[in-house]
């Protein structure tokens, strides 16, 4: 069965970068229809998609968060990161990470499942 | 970017009653690129349907999608207790996925 674990600090300081880690398990993270990627969700709010990588290192990222995310991926310990940097108060919520199916031609589909349980991380001083 | 609007915000509906709840796009989406997400308090989001009408393995056949272009609807036929939840549209245009706000279905 396929479970998604995120680890890391819960707490950075503002300015400070915040270093997420997604451990994969039950399936290799060099699916070659799988991307992976990371959602996050401030408390009390809507989801936003931050990006997606594949095995190869290919990646996409949210065009308003493009300019601090870095996702990377770490094939032989089934892993993916995320690093973003330049922390503020807005970006405090909950970091998701997920599988991010993503097919094309006659079944074309874009879908994110499953998702790890979340990660709460705090911005404060 | 595309931007999905939800309505209504909040449902409030008693069991074996039917929920419909809107998705609307500011432009045409690729029905195959549209998904809904149930999520709970403390849970993380879950995929109900993909590609507009697939339900998701394990999903049960009370829930449905449909709709086209800029318009899809996530019906609930007869709902349980277990329902109660805030339902999220998602789609991927641009490079891009991007979600609604969300609607709150209230069971009474």
């Amino acid at each position: 069965q396929l479970q998604l674990q995120e680890s890391g600090p819960g707490l950075v300081k503002p300015s400070e970068t915040l270093s997420l880690t997604c451990t994969v398990s039950g399936d290799s993270i060099s699916s070659s229809i799988y991307y992976w990627g990371w959602t996050r969700q401030a408390p009390g709010k809507g989801l936003e998609w931050i990006g997606s990588i594949y095995y190869s290192g290919a990646s996409y990222y949210n065009p308003s968060l493009k300019s601090r995310v870095t996702i990377s991926v770490d094939t032989s310990r089934n892993q993916i990161s995320l690093r973003m940097t330049s922390m503020t108060a807005a970006d405090t919520g909950v970091y998701y990470c997920m599988r991010d199916r993503r097919t094309d031609g006659g079944n074309s589909v874009r879908m994110l499942d499953p998702w790890g349980q979340g990660m709460l991380v705090t911005v404060s001083s | 970017e595309i931007v999905l609007t939800q309505s209504p915000g909040t449902l409030s509906l008693s069991p074996g009653q039917r929920a419909t709840l809107s998705c609307r796009a500011s432009q045409s989406v690729s029905g195959s690129y549209l998904a809904w997400y149930q999520q709970k308090p403390g849970q993380a989001p879950r995929l109900l349907i993909y590609s507009t009408s697939t339900r998701a393995t394990g999903i049960p056949d009370r829930f449905s999608g449909s709709g086209s272009g800029t318009d899809f609807t996530l019906t609930i036929s007869r709902l349980e207790p277990e329902d109660s939840a805030v339902y999220y549209c998602q789609q991927y245009g641009y490079s891009l996925y991007t979600f609604g706000p969300g609607t709150k279905v209230d069971i009474k």
